[in-house]
C-alpha cells in the first residue's frame, strides 16, 4: 500500500534555528496537511495546501511557518527561528479528494525537539 | 467550534473482553468520522471512516458506529487481545481533522 514518508524521523535543533520538515505524499494525492501532538496532547491542525497555496491554517501557524511543494514532490514544512513550544511530533498527511469516503493518510512523524 | 472528546481516557482489560470506546463531538455538520490507533512514538493507522451519511462500518473485530444527531461514535473491539494495546483516536473531518485526546487502551494476558 502507498505510504506518506516523513524525513527525518527525530531532528534536535538550537532555539532559534532554521528547521524544515520534509513529506513525501502519495503519488497521486492532491491535498497535503501539517499536524503536530505536543507530547500528552492532542493531535492538532496546523494548515492544509491544495493548488501549491494554503487552503487554511490554524491560529497555530503563525509567521514562523510556511510550507510549499517545491519540486513537485516533496511538501516542506519550515519553521523560521524555533521556539522550546515548537518541540513536538509533526505529522504529514495527505488526501486524494476524491471523495469524503477516501481518508487521510499519515506519515509516521518527525519528532522535533528543541533545546 | 468544534470539540472532540473521548471517554474513557484510559482502559485496562484481560485478553477476549469485548471493548466499547466512545467518542462525542459538539457539531454535527461533519463529512465523515475516522478512528485511528496510534503505537508509543508512531504515526496514526487509519481503522475505519464512517461518512456523514452511515450508521456504521466493519473491518475484522472492530465496529464503529455514528450516531450524527446526537454527536456521538463507538468503537467496538471484540475479542480483544494484547496486540489492540495503543491509543485510539477519533477526529471528524469538516475541511480538516478535529482529533479527540484519545482512549489509551491496554489488553494484558
Amino acid at each position: 500500500e502507498p505510504e506518506v514518508t516523513q524525513t527525518p524521523s527525530h531532528q534536535v535543533t538550537q532555539m532559534g534555528q532554521e528547521v524544515i520538515l520534509r513529506c513525501v505524499p502519495i503519488s497521486n494525492h492532491l491535498y497535503f496537511y501539517w499536524y503536530r501532538q505536543i507530547l500528552g496532547q492532542k493531535v492538532e491542525f496546523l494548515v492544509s495546501f491544495y493548488n501549491n497555496e494554503i487552503s487554511e491554517k490554524s491560529e497555530i501557524f503563525d509567521d514562523q511557518f510556511s510550507v510549499e511543494r517545491p519540486d513537485g514532490s516533496n511538501f516542506t514544512l519550515k519553521i523560521r527561528s524555533t521556539k522550546l513550544e515548537d518541540s513536538a511530533m509533526y505529522f504529514c498527511a495527505t488526501w486524494a479528494g476524491q471523495g469524503v469516503n477516501q481518508p487521510q493518510h499519515f506519515g509516521d512523524g518527525t519528532r522535533l525537539s528543541i533545546l | 467550534k468544534q470539540e472532540v472528546t473521548q471517554i474513557p481516557a484510559a482502559l485496562s482489560v484481560p485478553e477476549g473482553e469485548n471493548l466499547v470506546l466512545n467518542c462525542s463531538f459538539t457539531d454535527s455538520a461533519i463529512y465523515n468520522l475516522q478512528w485511528f490507533r496510534q503505537d508509543p512514538g508512531k504515526g496514526l493507522t487509519s481503522l475505519l471512516l464512517i461518512q456523514s451519511s452511515q450508521r456504521e462500518q466493519t473491518s475484522g473485530r472492530l465496529n464503529a458506529s455514528l450516531d450524527k444527531s446526537s454527536g456521538r461514535s463507538t468503537l467496538y473491539i471484540a475479542a480483544s487481545q494484547p496486540g489492540d494495546s495503543a491509543t485510539y483516536l477519533c477526529a471528524v473531518y469538516t475541511d480538516k481533522l478535529i482529533f479527540g485526546t484519545g482512549t489509551r487502551l491496554q489488553v494484558f494476558p
